[in-house]
């Protein structure tokens, strides 16, 4: 079994929609929780970063976790066709140690 | 400023031949990773270094693969000799990482990718 396992997807939706994208672990040591965000083509890049248990907003971003559960959530407000991409949770033990990433969900937004 | 910069983009060669994969990471970043993403498995760390030493190698997948870092500007993962199911992306990624004791973030920074074919 890995360590972090995400939703698979992929997953289609009307513009404007919201977009709930989520994975669980099995290792209580992780401490940091990140979701990157991956266009077709490129490299992961960074969207959200948080710390232990809670939720963080950054614009129509919500990042949520629980480490009771052993649960996240990226929540994605009036979705938009550019954020069609593959969304990646990402955990790690420390602050600058090595990333342990999920499969990825690929979302598509309609117009 | 500059992202980190990975070269080849593509890289299609056959069975047996040596490939070599090259990182030049983000100046000041004192972390550097070797990813490799195949549909299959995801994202998977092969290596990392912290101030160019090896610090975890666990994911490198068997002794063909090898990596270096012999500065802070520059690394490498070589594949000796290659084969079909080494095809994939392989991502190098930095980060600022630990900066006098002090963790700054833990943020990876990765290159656009070397998406390796072996025929």
């Amino acid at each position: 079994q890995k360590e972090v396992e995400q939703d698979p997807g992929p997953l289609s939706v009307p513009e404007g929609a919201i977009v709930s994208l989520n994975c669980t672990y099995s290792n209580s040591a992780f401490q940091y929780f990140m979701w990157y965000r991956q266009y077709s083509r490129k490299g992961p890049e960074l969207l959200m970063y948080t710390y232990s248990s809670g939720n963080k907003e950054d614009g129509r971003f919500t990042a949520q976790v629980d480490k009771s559960s052993k649960y996240i959530s990226l929540f994605i407000r009036d979705s938009q066709p550019s954020d069609s991409a593959t969304y990646l949770c990402a955990m790690s033990y420390t602050n600058a140690g090595k990333s342990t990433f999920g499969d990825g969900t690929t979302l598509t937004v309609k117009p | 400023d500059a992202g980190v910069i990975q070269s080849p983009r593509h890289e299609v060669t056959e069975m047996g031949q040596e490939v070599t994969l090259r990182c030049k990471p983000i100046s000041g970043h004192n972390s550097l990773f070797w990813y490799r993403q195949t549909m299959m498995r995801g994202l998977e760390l092969l290596i990392y270094f912290n101030n160019n030493v090896p610090i975890d190698d666990s994911g490198m997948p068997e002794d063909r693969f090898s990596a270096k870092m012999p500065n802070a500007s520059f690394s490498t993962l070589k594949i000796q000799p290659s084969e079909p199911r080494d095809s994939a992306v392989y991502f190098c990624a930095s980060s600022l990482g630990l900066a006098g004791g002090q963790v700054i973030t833990g943020e990876l920074f990765f290159g656009e990718g070397s998406r390796l074919t072996v025929l």
